[in-house]
């Protein structure tokens, strides 16, 4: 039972450049989730998926596009980088199932560098 | 969901109890509390949640004043692994956001 795992680990991006961070989880979650923190700062919301099918913007959603591909993935794209977006992403899931405590799980992070 | 405040930091020495304040006078009835902690540049951790009555489990307790206005994590022996930054935060449990604030750096020396 791995949790919620995130690929890659590390990434260096020259600007304009496309990638896709990925995300799974093992926990059948129906929710899921896309942070970025920025150094010395708390997590904030890119993007949330509160079911498969599903995807909605949070606090921070411009530069990137999100895909739930099945429950288990959720992908966070981003299109063209820009030095802004230089950050550590963090993935998350939690149950939502009604009566669930609502609990978010998260997974390593992936750090990125956009030069 | 409602604002909190927290101390930016504290400190505690190992072994003994360290005792994490946080006010949310702004809390509504639908709200609970939550407690996560995220050790250097690891994934934020959840430790502990409630709406009004108090709450322990293998990691802390969590205590919540009558009027639900503030609250205060309690990790009962600390030690250094317990070194990480805690973040309480304010939620509806229907609703998935999770809002992070600054957090208090806890800080335990031997």
């Amino acid at each position: 039972n791995a949790g919620v795992t995130q690929t890659p680990k590390f990434q260096v991006l020259k600007t304009g450049q496309s990638m896709t961070l990925q995300c799974a989880q093992d926990m059948n979650h129906n929710s899921m989730y896309w942070y970025r923190q920025d150094p010395g700062m708390g997590l904030r919301l890119i993007y949330y998926s509160a079911s498969e099918g599903t995807t909605d913007k949070g606090e921070v959603p411009n530069g990137y596009n999100v895909s739930r591909l099945n429950k288990r993935e959720f992908s966070l794209r981003l299109e063209s980088a820009a030095p802004s977006q230089t950050s550590v992403y963090f993935c998350a899931s939690s149950s939502r199932d009604p009566g669930s405590t609502d609990t978010q799980y998260f997974g390593p992070g992936t750090r990125l560098t956009v030069l | 969901d409602a604002k909190t405040t927290q101390p930016p930091s504290m400190d505690c020495a190992e072994g003994r109890a360290a005792n994490l304040p946080c006010n949310h006078s702004t809390i509504s009835g639908n709200e609970y509390v939550y407690w996560y902690r995220q050790i250097h540049s690891q994934g934020p951790q959840y430790i502990i949640h409630g709406l009004k009555n108090n709450e322990t489990n293998e990691m802390a307790s969590l205590i919540i004043t009558e009027d639900r206005k503030s609250s205060t994590l309690i990790l009962p022996h600390a030690t250094l692994r317990d070194t990480a930054v805690y973040y309480c935060i304010v939620k509806d449990i229907s609703y998935g956001k999770l809002t992070f604030g600054q957090g208090t750096i806890l800080t335990v020396h031997p």
